[in-house]
């Protein structure tokens, strides 16, 4: 199966601040998908890109599939967007939906 | 609120229980992803059902089954449950077999 790596694996920032999370994959993928984990454990749907590019207010994501990564950007995070951020997708040949690692985010006051 | 519902929320447990975790999808949505979080694991995929029928699997133990029903819900049978099942078991739901996946609240199991 693919193999899904993000980073940083943990990131803090002062609220206000930008960020950007990367994901690459090891093998072509489609459904690519972000997640955002609270603090409560939910797993919230943030973008389904497969390529291209998408904006939902303060967050945007950028997936080139012929390079085989993704970026997350979250401007002027607010200590609400903390939690951890994952990417995942299938590979084009199966379903086998991968998981990354994580990026945990924590933003300060 | 995703739409997918699971039951119970939290559940307790023996070592070598057996234990069913329930999951009904987004209304419409015909494909039934389970998955585990653990703590050294990460998050992983278990298995796939589409329409009442398997379509994928993945580390899934032997000890463990699930089966989606005419109504579309979905069980997964964890038995002689072991420390190392203590996790968050995930159930996520999709129109078709390849699609955007939403996730339910999540079902926490403790085995004692």
């Amino acid at each position: 199966g693919i193999q899904v790596e993000q980073s940083p694996p943990d990131l803090i920032l002062q609220e206000g601040a930008n960020s950007t999370l990367r994901c690459n994959f090891s093998d072509s993928v489609n459904n690519l998908q972000w997640f955002h984990q609270n603090p409560w454990g939910q797993l919230i749907n943030l973008f389904y890109i497969p390529s291209g590019t998408k904006q939902n207010g303060r967050l945007s994501a950028t997936t080139v599939a012929t390079e085989r990564y993704s970026l997350l950007y979250i401007s002027s995070s607010q200590t609400t967007d903390s939690g951890v951020y994952f990417c995942a997708g299938p590979s084009y040949n199966n379903n086998d939906m991968r998981f990354g690692a994580g990026t945990r985010l924590t933003v300060k006051p | 609120d995703s739409g997918v519902t699971q039951t119970p929320k939290h559940l307790i447990t023996a070592t070598g229980q057996r234990v069913t975790l329930r999951c009904s999808p987004r209304s419409g949505d015909l494909s039934v992803y389970w998955y585990q979080q653990s703590l050294d694991q990460g998050l992983q995929f278990l298995i796939q059902y589409y329409n009442g029928e398997e379509r994928a699997k993945g580390n899934i133990l032997e000890r463990f089954s699930a089966q989606q029903f005419p109504d579309l819900h979905s069980e997964l049978n964890l038995s002689s449950l072991e420390l190392g099942d203590s996790a968050l078991y995930f159930c996520a739901s999709s129109v078709r077999v390849k699609g955007e996946q939403f996730f339910g609240p999540g079902t926490r199991l403790t085995v004692l």
